[in-house]
């Protein structure tokens, strides 16, 4: 089966410092990946993902992750902290191609962004 | 284009009440999962429609129902409501069952229902 491990409940920075928020993932086939991002009061929205091209992966607002085979991996990092990123992070896996609607989640990590 | 619209925004049932979430999906995407989100938790995935018929289900039992209609909107039903329910419940609409490797066929997420039961 798969699964979703994010490390870390709450993640607190500094602005402008690095944003790592840690996923692991375990799947028995190769896995589609993903990153949402949810802000108080509204839906999820799609930061990046990985579905088996290119290993380090650029999204929206300056957000990229690179998926490691070997680490079980696809941490997700932003070089410079910005306020506006203080949200709700969730990574996501699917194995299935056909069943794209049903992606497994991890249970988030909340950033918190200083002045 | 608009996106996904989820209604009501928030609602309150007691416990054995039945409650009914509407969800109208973004234009040109035929296919709408529901999710169920707990307080702190990440979304799991309830069941998901295509063409109007279920098409994929999570471990939810028998009394979470749902409806696709012919302009792909959709219905999320829940019987003999349970403490438990009380969540943020997510609907998400894309293009067809086509993979993810299709740039464009991503999930697009509504803002959610909330409901709480008493």
């Amino acid at each position: 089966a798969q699964s979703v491990t994010q490390l870390g409940s709450h993640v607190s920075v500094s602005e402008g410092a690095l944003v790592l928020l840690r996923c692991n993932y375990s799947s028995s086939v190769p896995p589609y990946l993903f990153w949402y991002v949810q802000y108080p009061n509204q839906g999820l929205q799609l930061l990046l993902k990985y579905t088996s091209a290119a290993t380090l992966v650029k999204g929206i607002n300056g957000f990229e992750a690179e998926f490691k085979k070997s680490e079980t991996s696809f941490h997700l990092t932003k070089p410079s902290a910005h306020m506006s990123d203080a949200a709700e992070y969730f990574c996501a896996v699917s194995v299935l191609a056909n069943q794209g609607g049903k992606l497994i989640f991890g249970q988030g990590t909340e950033l918190s962004v200083k002045p | 284009e608009t996106g996904v619209t989820q209604s009501p925004t928030h609602l309150i049932k007691t416990r054995g009440q039945q409650v009914t979430l509407r969800c109208s999906s973004q234009s040109g995407h035929n296919t709408v999962s529901w999710y169920q989100q707990a307080l702190g938790q990440g979304p799991q995935f309830i069941f998901q429609y295509y063409r109007e018929e279920e098409n994929g289900r999570g471990n939810f039992p028998p009394r979470f129902s749902g409806l696709q209609f012919p302009n792909y909107s959709s219905e999320l039903n829940v019987n003999a409501l349970e403490l438990d329910d009380s969540a943020l419940y997510l609907c998400a609409s894309r293009p067809g069952l086509a993979g993810f490797t299709s740039g464009a066929n991503v999930l697009t997420f509504g803002a959610g229902s909330r409901l709480t039961v008493l």
